[in-house]
């Protein structure tokens, strides 16, 4: 069972605009800790999307965006395209956990 | 480049114990902590824990301790993860993932190719 909660599904027209929530408690996001986002594409390995709550690491494209606020943080995809079916992921730091790395649910992203 | 490279598909009875490898390349070894992540088909990522090969300091995810051990071979630059008393549950494609300078093993960058462990009798 995750501690981080996202929606399993989304989805969105070519060129539309999509956000992915990630809601999170006082032990994990509320506390401080950075969310990072990670992307995967059918049968590959997850591939790190955002970290630092809205930092793009190099080759990235500048359509996707991170903000965090609170105990919650937002994955937003803008000008969506087919490439962009995936599985996204967030994931933070739980101090309740013995310190652990914990994982969102998920969040299937659907090109209509 | 960095790259890790897992071992092969495994096939355990219940109640085994499997030992994934994960060989690092394209950068110092010691100098980055390795997560083990898994994922059971069609669900979602699972952290078990992290390892600093420098030092050989380990956590362990509450649901795995006591079960899961890992460990390295840093003159061959590669880590392990041994899962004990498997379960059918246990059933998942099992990652081994680099973490950061910045945020130590709290954050992942390079990821394995995953390793297949079914378990069945």
């Amino acid at each position: 069972q995750s501690v981080l909660t996202q929606p399993p599904s989304v989805s969105g027209a070519p060129g539309q605009r999509v956000t992915i929530s990630c809601t999170g408690s006082s032990s994990n996001i509320g506390a401080g800790y950075d969310v990072h986002w990670y992307q995967q594409l059918p049968g590959t390995a997850p591939k790190l999307l955002i970290y630092g709550n809205s930092n793009r690491p190099s080759g990235v494209p500048d359509r996707f965006s991170g903000s965090k606020s609170g105990t919650s943080a937002s994955l937003a995809i803008t000008g969506l395209q087919a490439e962009d079916e995936a599985d996204y992921y967030c994931q933070s730091y739980d101090s309740s956990l013995s310190g652990s790395n914990v994982f969102g649910t998920g969040t299937k992203v659907t090109v209509l | 480049q960095v790259q890790l490279v897992q071992s092969g598909a495994e096939v355990k009875k219940p109640g085994a114990s499997v030992k994934v490898s994960c060989k690092a390349s394209g950068y110092t070894f010691t100098s980055y902590d390795i997560n083990w992540v898994r994922q059971a088909t069609g669900q979602g990522l699972e952290w078990m824990g992290w390892m600093n090969p420098n030092s050989g300091n380990t956590g362990y995810a509450q649901k795995f301790q006591g079960r899961v051990t890992m460990t390295r071979n840093t003159s061959i630059s590669t880590a392990y993860m041994e899962l004990s008393s498997l379960r059918s549950e246990d059933t998942a494609v099992y990652y081994c993932a680099r973490g950061s300078a910045s945020y130590g093993p709290n954050l992942v960058v390079y990821w394995g190719q995953g390793t297949l462990v079914t378990v069945s009798s």
